[in-house]
């Protein structure tokens, strides 16, 4: 069965909402949770590392004003895409591994369903 | 190579052939590479991990290799049944800790 659970599976909604999505892990505590956005036929990018009890790191381009992350627990992290514009529509997707907080190991990592985003 | 690239884009497989599809990966500050399956409608279930230069992993009838000397990887598939259909990515982890995945390899299986 799933070890992540990701949702909203899929929101549409009006320019300048704000959307949340949430990302938990099930059977497993994660210090570091990651969030990826997919553009259509392009790969999974890497949009922010999500810190349990610490700001998230974003990478170079990705606002953090815009997508505020909050990783409150050992358990979940959020996605806030605020004030969405039809360009923040696209496919979001978050990731935890079971090694806590470190990547570097020979444990996979473990997705949600994804979220697709449509901003009218 | 500064990305992670798997050719091909997409191919379609008889039922019971065979058939492999590559990624090509940075090899300089390698750490390890992810093989995933993404069926549509689903979350990515990972393959493999590998981490040192000639691992042979195996599921089944799905394989695959390395070679961080050269920066790819192979993915093998035997006698593909239609539950193969799915896009395969592929993922580098390198010294930043950060996985950079591919764009992926859509495949489809024919009955």
């Amino acid at each position: 069965g799933a070890v992540v659970s990701q949702h909203p599976s899929r929101v549409i909604c009006k320019s300048g909402t704000s959307v949340k999505i949430e990302c938990r892990s099930l059977d497993f505590q994660a210090t570091t949770m990651f969030w990826y956005r997919q553009f259509p036929k392009q790969s999974l990018m890497l949009m922010a590392t999500s810190n349990e009890g610490s700001k998230a790191t974003y990478e170079q381009g990705v606002e953090k004003d815009k997508f505020l992350i909050n990783h409150a627990s050992l358990t979940l992290s959020t996605l806030t895409v605020t004030s969405a514009h039809p360009e923040d529509s696209s496919f979001y997707i978050c990731s935890a591994s079971r090694r806590v907080g470190f990547l570097r190991s020979n444990q996979p990592q473990h997705f949600g369903d994804g979220t697709r985003l449509s901003i009218l | 190579i500064l990305n992670v690239e798997q050719s091909p884009q997409s191919l379609h497989v008889q039922e019971g052939d065979s058939t492999n599809f590559t990624c090509s990966f940075p090899s300089s500050n390698f750490y390890a590479l992810h093989w995933y399956r993404w069926e549509t409608a689903k979350s990515p279930e990972a393959l493999f991990v590998m981490t040192l230069n000639g691992d042979e992993k195996k599921k089944g009838r799905i394989s695959a290799t390395l070679n961080t000397k050269e920066g790819y990887s192979y993915l093998y598939i035997k006698g593909s049944q239609p539950e193969d259909s799915a896009t395969y990515l592929c993922a580098c982890l390198r010294g930043n800790e950060k996985l950079t995945f591919g764009t992926g390899t859509r495949l489809t299986i024919i009955p």
